[in-house]
């Protein structure tokens, strides 16, 4: 049984570009929450996505948008990057909307020149 | 002021050593997770708590609902338990809060 899965592992990018990053849930888990992650500070809450809807958000630009999928992979894409991007960005996968113990992929690493 | 507050920032060891890790929060929650982080960023839920007391192997959380306060404990310490340890709280709308870790380092 796969765990959570992310792609890809690591991405530099250009300030001003585009990017997407993916995320695939544990089997059997329906909802998706993507974090950033910046050095040496603890993850922060970007958005949930759960029936293919954005249900929850954090504190974030419109520059970060997602999408999820009919088989709950999902997307997370960031436009017009800034320096200030570059971080590694966690999905995790849970059961429900509930407070369900969520399971972390092993992150996307941006970082933006 | 971050909601999760987590103390020491950095801790060092001697293998065998008792550690113990602490985390408070501000407001009610719907429950309390402690993250595993090792070097390259790979998260690794140990525990999701909404009250009394969990073990698994060297490991136990502990969480005072009244007090906002939960702790987590490493017995016999190993230099393999070396990481970042990382409190997360889920609010009852789901979205979940992290304190900035808790570096551990454990020495031979």
């Amino acid at each position: 049984d796969a765990g959570v899965t992310q792609s890809p592992t690591h991405l530099i990018k250009t300030r001003g570009q585009q990017v997407t990053l993916r995320c695939s849930p544990k089997s059997g888990h329906d909802t998706v929450s993507w974090y950033q992650q910046a050095l040496g500070q603890g993850p922060q809450f970007i958005f949930q996505y759960y029936e293919e809807e954005e249900r929850q958000r954090g504190n974030f630009p419109d520059r970060f948008s997602g999408h999820q999928f009919p088989n709950y992979s999902s997307e997370l894409n960031v436009n017009a990057l800034l320096l200030g991007d570059s971080a590694l960005y966690l999905c995790a996968s849970s059961f429900g909307l509930v407070a369900y113990e969520q399971y972390f992929g092993p992150g996307t690493r941006l970082t933006v020149t | 002021k971050n909601e999760v507050e987590q103390s020491p920032q950095n801790l060092t060891a001697q293998e065998g050593e008792f550690i113990t890790i602490n985390c408070s929060y501000s407001v009610g929650i719907s429950a309390l997770h402690w993250l595993q982080q090792h070097p390259g960023g790979g998260i690794v839920s140990l525990f999701m708590l909404s009250s009394g007391k969990k073990k698994h192997g060297r490991l136990i959380a502990t969480i005072n609902i009244q007090e906002k306060h939960s702790s987590l404990h490493i017995t016999a310490s190993h230099p393999r338990d070396s990481a970042v340890y990382i409190c997360a709280v889920t609010f009852n709308n789901n979205d979940m809060r992290f304190g900035a870790g808790t570096r551990l380092t454990v020495k031979p």
